[in-house]
This record gives C-alpha cells, structure tokens and sequence, in this order.
C-alpha cells in the first residue's frame, strides 16, 4: 500500500525544458515534505521541502508547489540541465518518530 | 566530516547466509533508519531508532534485526538471507528534536542473495 504515488516513472526534456515530478498523498497526517535527489551509485540527498501551511517554495531552478486540499505536491525544475538528469524521489514525514515514506521515483533524463 | 558511512559497499551472499550490514555516522544524530530500495517502489523503511537502545519497525521489517548499543552505530543484521533480499540498502541519520532536521543518506550496499 502506497501512501505517496509519485508520476511519471520517468521523464525525458530537451536542455532549458521545465520537467515537472507530481506526488499525491492520502494519509492528512503529513505535515513536511521533502524532494530527493539521487544520482547513480549515490545515497539520496535533500533537494528541497516544504511544509503544507505554504503553497509554493522556490530554491534556485527548483519550485514545489502544493496544494493542500488536493493533497497534491509537484516538484519543477525550471531550465533544466543535462547535470539534472537524475533520480527524484517525494517522500512525506509525519507521526511522532518523524520517519520519511517516499514515492517510488521518477527517473528524469536532460538531453543536451 | 565523513557523515554517514556504510560498508560493505557490495555484497553477494548465498541463500541462507547471515551478514551485518554496518553504518556509522559522526554527526552526534539521535535518529537513525535503514531502507531498502528496489526498481519501481521507492525507499521502504526497514527499521529505526530514535537513540541509543530504542529501536522500532519500519514497513517491511521481516526477516532483518537491528540494534542501537552507541549513538553513532546502527548495524542492520540479515540472519538467513533470502533471494527477496537482493536490494540497495541505505542507512540514514538526521538530528531530533523539534522541527523538520534533514536526513543524510550513507552511499548504499549493494546486496545480492543467490
């Protein structure tokens, strides 16, 4: 069982193009939502999150919107490079020991 | 900083083997969790510890234990390894307290059960 459904599996834009990662949730519990990145061989690193009290949060070329009544978060990357090209990973953290639950990936590919 | 370090980094076990996967982190960070990753579903937790001598069960627990004796050790142990466990599995260590604190993700063991 699923709690964070993440699309599309994987994504492929040309060099300038803006990809956008979509992730839907059910469980109203949720209360932070951080955005992965991962290149090959690599562990996840922290992108960027935001809480559900803010409907947008920008951090250089990376944008999450959200929409709390939706229980939707997307992620854009507004001109995307081909260093982009990497695993994204939404993930969601709730409850009192604060563990993360992820979507299953999107696998973006930035052709130069 | 070294952060979150785990080894081995590739592994191949034969079915029925046992093996200790460590991780260590030097950031002094109370929680600390293992995930496996496999093609298609994400970073499922395996287990966690919020500090020394506390640990709890994450979404797919069977068939691993853990212990947390120190702060900065958090050992994932396999006592009969199964094909089902081929997998990348991460070790993560992020600070408590209140608020939102970042987690930091070890560069993965490779695992492979035949």
């Amino acid at each position: 069982q699923q709690q964070v459904k993440q699309s599309p599996q994987s994504l492929i834009v040309q060099k300038g193009g803006i990809p956008i990662i979509n992730c839907a949730y059910e469980n109203t519990a949720f209360d932070y939502f951080p955005w992965y990145q991962q290149f090959p061989g690599k562990g996840p690193a922290l992108l960027i999150a935001i809480r559900p009290d803010v409907s947008e949060k920008k951090e250089g070329r990376f944008t999450i919107s959200f929409n709390k009544s939706a229980k939707q978060f997307s992620l854009h990357i507004m001109d995307s490079q081909p260093g982009d090209s990497a695993t994204y990973f939404c993930a969601a953290r709730s409850g009192s020991a604060r563990q993360l639950t992820f979507g299953s990936g999107t696998q973006l590919t930035v052709l130069p | 900083n070294a952060g979150v370090t785990q080894t081995p980094k590739f592994q191949v076990l034969k079915t029925g083997q046992s093996m200790t996967l460590q991780c260590a982190q030097d950031m002094n960070h109370e929680y600390m969790s293992w995930y496996r990753q496999d093609p298609g579903m994400g970073l499922r937790l395996i287990h966690y510890s919020v500090g020394a001598g506390i640990t709890d069960q994450g979404e797919v627990p069977n068939g691993y234990n853990v212990s947390r004796s120190t702060t900065e050790d958090f050992p994932l142990r396999l006592l009969s390894a199964a094909p089902s466990q081929t997998s990348v599995y991460f070790c993560a260590s992020r600070s408590g307290g209140s608020g939102d604190t970042e987690a930091f993700f070890g560069q993965g063991t490779r695992l492979t059960v035949v």
